[in-house]
């Protein structure tokens, strides 16, 4: 179901930027690239989308390649509570629901 | 604005029992989504509603579940007869938009 791939995990340090790839090779022209996070026993938090161009808000930016095949998510300063699983999700134009992959689990070190 | 509540916030119940899971969207939102997220696993999407209509109910087993969204209340999930394979976390999420915002999830046990 999925039409993502993410590393299963990544660590970062305390306050160092982090960049959190997806792979999307299939994407059409109508998907939009989602990102949610999950912190733990939480429910999933929207983080950022877009379409083609980069994105930025007061979480994190979204930084969408050219062919749009792929996608990276940046953390400027990753803080303790930025540990949770982060989801890249493509959602297809006129459609509501999201599919979920497996995401990849972030660690930050102190 | 409360956000998207859930209850009740854990739910145990015996295999056969039925189990109700509540929803209340976050206020102005008319869609509701329902997601079920077994152990070590990803969300997956179950149904769709808006109030009193069911848009997309793709993701839901074909028997035992069902959900509504009256024009008054919470929208509940409602699984019949319940069999072990049903623990999970239940969440739920309503939206305006683009962006879904999620309740704390209803984890369900059954014993």
């Amino acid at each position: 179901d999925a039409k993502t791939t993410q590393p299963n995990s990544m660590e970062s340090n305390e306050e160092e930027p982090v960049h959190l790839p997806c792979n999307h090779s299939t994407i059409s022209g109508t998907d939009y690239i989602h990102w949610y996070r999950q912190l733990p026993s939480q429910g999933p938090e929207y983080v950022i989308h877009g379409l083609t161009s980069n994105v930025n808000n007061r979480m994190a930016s979204l930084a969408i390649a050219e062919d749009r095949k792929s996608s990276t998510l940046i953390l400027h300063r990753a803080t303790l509570r930025d540990a949770a699983v982060y989801y890249c999700i493509l959602r297809e134009g006129g459609s509501e629901k999201l599919v979920f992959g497996k995401g990849t689990k972030l660690t930050v070190n102190p | 604005n409360a956000g998207v509540m859930q209850n009740p916030r854990h739910l145990v119940r015996r295999r056969g029992q039925e189990a109700r899971l509540r929803c209340s969207p976050m206020k102005g939102h008319s869609h509701v989504y329902w997601y079920r997220q077994l152990p070590e696993e990803g969300l997956k999407f179950m149904v769709y509603l808006q109030k009193e209509n069911i848009i997309d109910e793709s993701g839901m087993p074909k028997e035992r579940f069902s959900a509504e969204f009256p024009k008054e209340g919470p929208s509940i999930l409602r699984i019949q007869q319940v069999v072990r394979g049903d623990s999970a976390a239940y969440f739920c999420a309503s939206s305006l938009r683009n962006e879904q915002f999620f309740g704390p999830g209803t984890r369900l046990t059954v014993l």
